[in-house]
């Protein structure tokens, strides 16, 4: 158990749907990433959080977007959703937020399927 | 830019003997490589680091990596292999742009 919990651990839903994607990092951990990983594009990281602010980002489409709240815990928000969108959604925390030195730990992920 | 290649999708191996996982990688900086494990259904799970100090890095579970900056490759090996080993590894990349670069994974099997 990493320490990292997200929720909800399935989500089923239709195309056109929004949804929303909540992650706790570990106790002291200052930063949140989140992460998408389909058959076809492999594992991608999205968006970087740390402290609640906006530090990296990555392959985030501009239908998605994420927060950091004053608690630490994140939320990923996915808008009008497409097949294509269909994925295992990571989340990861660290204390740091200098990728290089500091070791992210994975929730379990939120398996996302668009029908 | 930075990126990373494992060079076999799929490994498969005997109980007992050695696990050589292939990676190799492309980064303009100086490079902190890693590998990552994914077990069926789990999340991912840190095996070892690189960050320019020691070329020969020790990880958890037996599993070790040798930085090899003339080849670009940072593979990962294992004396013996255990059942508890079959899973998914990920090699991953980060230079300047502070974000993690996974390679496509490579699912090692490992056969009683």
């Amino acid at each position: 158990d990493s320490g990292v919990t997200q929720t909800p651990k399935h989500l089923i839903t239709a195309t056109g749907q929004r949804v929303t994607l909540r992650c706790s990092p570990r106790s002291g951990d200052l930063s949140v990433y989140w992460y998408q990983q389909s058959l076809d594009q492999g594992l991608q990281f999205l968006i970087q959080y740390y402290n609640g602010e906006e530090r990296a980002k990555g392959n985030i489409l501009e239908r998605f977007s994420a927060q950091q709240f004053p608690d630490l815990h994140s939320e990923l928000n996915l808008s009008s959703l497409e097949l294509g969108d269909s994925a295992l959604y990571f989340c990861a925390s660290s204390v740091g937020n200098i990728v290089s030195y500091n070791e992210q730990f994975f929730g379990p992920g939120t398996r996302l399927t668009v029908l | 830019a930075q990126s990373v290649t494992q060079l076999d999708s799929h490994v498969s191996v005997s109980e007992g003997t050695p696990v050589l996982l292939r990676c190799n990688y492309s980064s303009s900086y100086s490079p902190s490589l890693f590998w990552y494990v994914q077990h069926p259904n789990k999340g991912l799970q840190l095996l070892l680091k690189y960050t320019s100090a020691a070329t020969l890095v020790k990880g958890i579970n037996g599993f070790e990596a040798e930085f090899k900056k003339s080849e670009t490759s940072f593979h990962l090996t294992k004396p013996s292999a255990h059942m508890s080993d079959a899973a998914e590894y990920f090699c991953v990349v980060t230079g300047n742009t502070g974000k993690l670069i996974f390679g496509q994974g490579t699912t090692l099997q490992v056969k009683p």
